[in-house]
């Protein structure tokens, strides 16, 4: 059974760095790429970049291009999504999902999302 | 970037009603790769359809899809309880996969 499993709430003051993970596993981790996806407060799903851990070839969509990194550590199945300085503009739960056909491919099994609180 | 604009933005209807929710995208999606998701609330979503008509593994058949370019559909045929919620649609085939805005279903 495929599972990913993010890391737990975050609260965090503005200028702050956080880096939140997604590990995988029931399949071949470094075969498929996973994707972030952003959704703030009551609002909908926005596509925020995509991973493919074998070789770390990342896509990003231009709204999320040089705010957001996106990475993974092939040894402990894990993908990550990284700010360097946090803005109140950050608060959302971020959810990372996997790709099972390609980098253009919809997502079939998503992580429980991660609530990145940023707060004076 | 492809925007995609859903509608009604809200759907009021009882169970056992059927439930056509549309998706428009602004220009041709490469390969008619659509997709649809359902979202429940402190839920992530989770997949519905994909390639315009495919279901998920485990999606119940009163669930499909069509359409193909720009216009897609949802139909839910008989409203189940456990069907209020909000769907989202994607496309897949421009990168950035966009989402469109969502439809929520409401019990009426």
């Amino acid at each position: 059974e495929v599972q990913l499993v993010q890391s737990g709430a975050e609260v965090k003051k503005p200028g702050e760095s956080l880096k939140i993970s997604c590990e995988a596993s029931g399949y071949k981790f470094t075969s498929y790429w996973i994707g972030w996806v952003r959704q703030m407060p009551g609002k909908g799903l926005e596509w925020m970049g995509i991973i493919f851990p074998g070789d770390s070839d990342t896509r990003y969509s231009p709204s999320f291009q040089g705010r957001v990194n996106i990475s993974v550590d092939k040894s402990i199945s894990t993908a990550f999504l990284q700010w360097s300085s946090l803005q109140a503009s950050d608060i959302a739960t971020y959810y990372c999902a996997r790709q099972p056909y390609g980098s253009g491919s919809f997502f079939d099994s998503w992580g429980q999302g991660t609530l990145v609180t940023v707060s004076p | 970037e492809i925007v995609l604009t859903q509608s009604p933005g809200t759907l009021s209807l009882s169970p056992g009603e059927r439930a056509t929710l549309s998706c428009r995208a602004s220009q041709s999606v490469t390969s008619n790769y659509f997709a649809w998701y359902q979202q429940k609330p402190g839920q992530a979503p989770r997949l519905l359809i994909y390639g315009v008509s495919s279901r998920a593994t485990g999606i119940p058949e009163r669930f499909s899809g069509s359409g193909s370019g720009t216009d897609l559909t949802l139909t839910i045929t008989r409203l189940e309880p456990e069907d209020f919620a909000v769907y989202y649609c994607q496309q897949y085939g421009s990168s950035p996969g966009t989402f469109g805005q969502g439809t929520k279903v409401e019990i009426k």
